[in-house]
């Protein structure tokens, strides 16, 4: 059973482009999360979705920042228009759908995106 | 909102030694905890966890935490660290709300081991 795949693992961008990172959460698990790391800093939650549906996004900056769990294919968290400040390490992690108990999440190796 | 504190931000011990990485919590229920080790460059790796029942918790690696209530501490612990314990060593707290199990990380702890 392969873990929560994120790609790319490192990302360069230069001030203005878009980032695009995606995470495929491990297999039979249906609940994705974002995190950010800053440099010297604990994580910090960006936004939990479930299949097609925004659950939580309250650590999303207001602008600039968006993300997807679709139906088929990858969970995405896009960053337009990007600026130094927004270089960081960004993880995903996943866990299964079961709602009688707290389950652990399993972490994806991260990607790190610079932006110059 | 919960919040978690890591006091020390880096910790050096001597291989063979003892370790006791600090960790207090700030929630109004009884929380779910969690310790994560992340090795440089790398993503996070589940040590141990804490939902409910026996309050010293084992997990892998030979560490071990203890949850005391009266303390909002889980306090990890390992009776001797080997070399490649050297890492970034992160607590979390998370809460079931309606199935949303966010984690809130703390700064986390470097630790060095030194020969």
């Amino acid at each position: 059973n392969a873990g929560v795949m994120q790609n790319p693992r490192h990302l360069v961008r230069r001030r203005g482009q878009e980032a695009r990172l995606r995470c495929s959460p491990m297999k039979g698990h249906s609940h994705v999360y974002w995190y950010r790391q800053l440099p010297e800093e604990g994580l910090k939650f960006m936004v939990y979705l479930q299949k097609e549906n925004i659950i939580d996004e309250s650590g999303m900056p207001k602008e600039r920042f968006s993300a997807e769990f679709p139906k088929e294919g990858p969970s995405i968290l896009r960053i337009q228009q990007v600026v130094r400040g927004d270089s960081a390490a960004y993880f995903c992690a996943s866990s299964p759908a079961r709602r009688e108990s707290v389950d652990e999440q399993f972490f994806g190796p991260g990607t790190r995106l610079t932006v110059l | 909102a919960q919040s978690v504190t890591q006091p020390d931000i880096h910790i050096t011990v001597s291989e063979g030694a003892s370790l006791e990485l600090r960790c207090n919590y700030s929630y109004g229920a009884t929380p779910y905890l969690f310790w994560y080790v992340q090795s440089p460059g790398q993503g996070l790796q589940l040590l141990l966890k804490y939902f409910s029942g026996d309050t010293l918790v084992q997990g892998i690696k030979g560490f071990e935490a203890e949850f005391k209530r009266s303390q909002s501490s889980f306090n990890l612990r390992k009776p001797s660290v080997h070399w490649s314990d050297a890492a970034e060593y992160f607590c979390a707290v998370g809460l079931s709300n309606f199935g949303n199990e966010k984690l809130t990380f703390g700064t986390g702890t470097r630790l060095t081991i030194i020969p």
